[in-house]
């Protein structure tokens, strides 16, 4: 049962430290989400890649986010240096995108809290 | 402005009695929309993609509508159970076949109660 695998599933850190929270895409999908949940804001798109290559991160704060995808297995989010509005659910998703209305997996997410 | 608007934002309804969440948007050039349910604690899990050429799509007890001309959707739960507690989640896609063009709406949180 191929699933999307994220981790740490729980993260607090204080306000001022690096955070990192990794995922696994499912095997043989090529694209992979970053999305950020609260609340207040609810579900919004920070990033995301196709074939390892950015496409679009214009939702993510660009002076402390940071998102790569080092190999087709692995992709991460970096946070640096954290802050205590950060705290949200992260969560990553995959899909295979053969057309434009291919189905996207999610993550458990991980869930992070900054002091 | 593209936007995604869901209502109720909250509903509580009895176990087997059924229920219509509802969608509106003005995304355009509209390419698809999705309905997702997402368990507390849990990543959303898709239920339906909806193009502009489809008006209806079931999956089991959940049936989508789409009118592309009103820019609605809705999502109809049929003799609701208590797992179908969760939060539901409408989300467009403008056509450009970029998928970073996405449009969440803030859910509707369903209650089942026994």
């Amino acid at each position: 049962d191929a699933r999307v695998t994220q981790t740490p599933r729980h993260k607090v850190t204080e306000m001022g430290q690096e955070v990192t929270m990794r995922c696994q895409p499912i095997l043989g999908h090529n694209t992979v989400f970053w999305y950020r949940q609260t609340m207040m804001q609810g579900l919004e798109l920070l990033a995301y890649f196709r074939n390892r290559a950015p496409l679009d991160d214009s939702g993510m704060p660009k002076d402390r986010f940071s998102a790569e995808m080092p190999d087709a297995t692995l992709a991460t989010l970096k946070i640096q240096p954290s802050e205590p509005r950060d705290s949200a659910v992260y969560f990553c998703a995959s899909g295979l995108s053969l057309a434009d209305s291919y189905e996207q997996y999610f993550g458990p997410g991980t869930r992070l809290t900054v002091t | 402005k593209n936007q995604v608007e869901q209502s109720p934002q909250s509903l509580i309804i009895l176990e087997g009695k059924n229920c219509t969440l509802q969608c509106n948007y003005t995304v355009s050039p509209f390419s698809n929309l999705r309905w997702y349910k997402q368990d507390t604690g849990r990543g959303p899990v898709s239920l339906t993609i909806m193009t502009f050429s489809e008006n209806t799509k079931s999956n089991r007890r959940y049936t989508a509508t789409l009118d592309a001309d009103t820019k609605q959707s809705s999502l109809h739960i049929t003799a609701s159970q208590l797992s179908d507690s969760a939060s539901y989640i409408c989300v467009v896609s403008a056509y450009g076949g970029s998928q970073g063009n996405l449009i969440f709406g803030k859910g509707t949180k369903l209650s089942v109660k026994p």
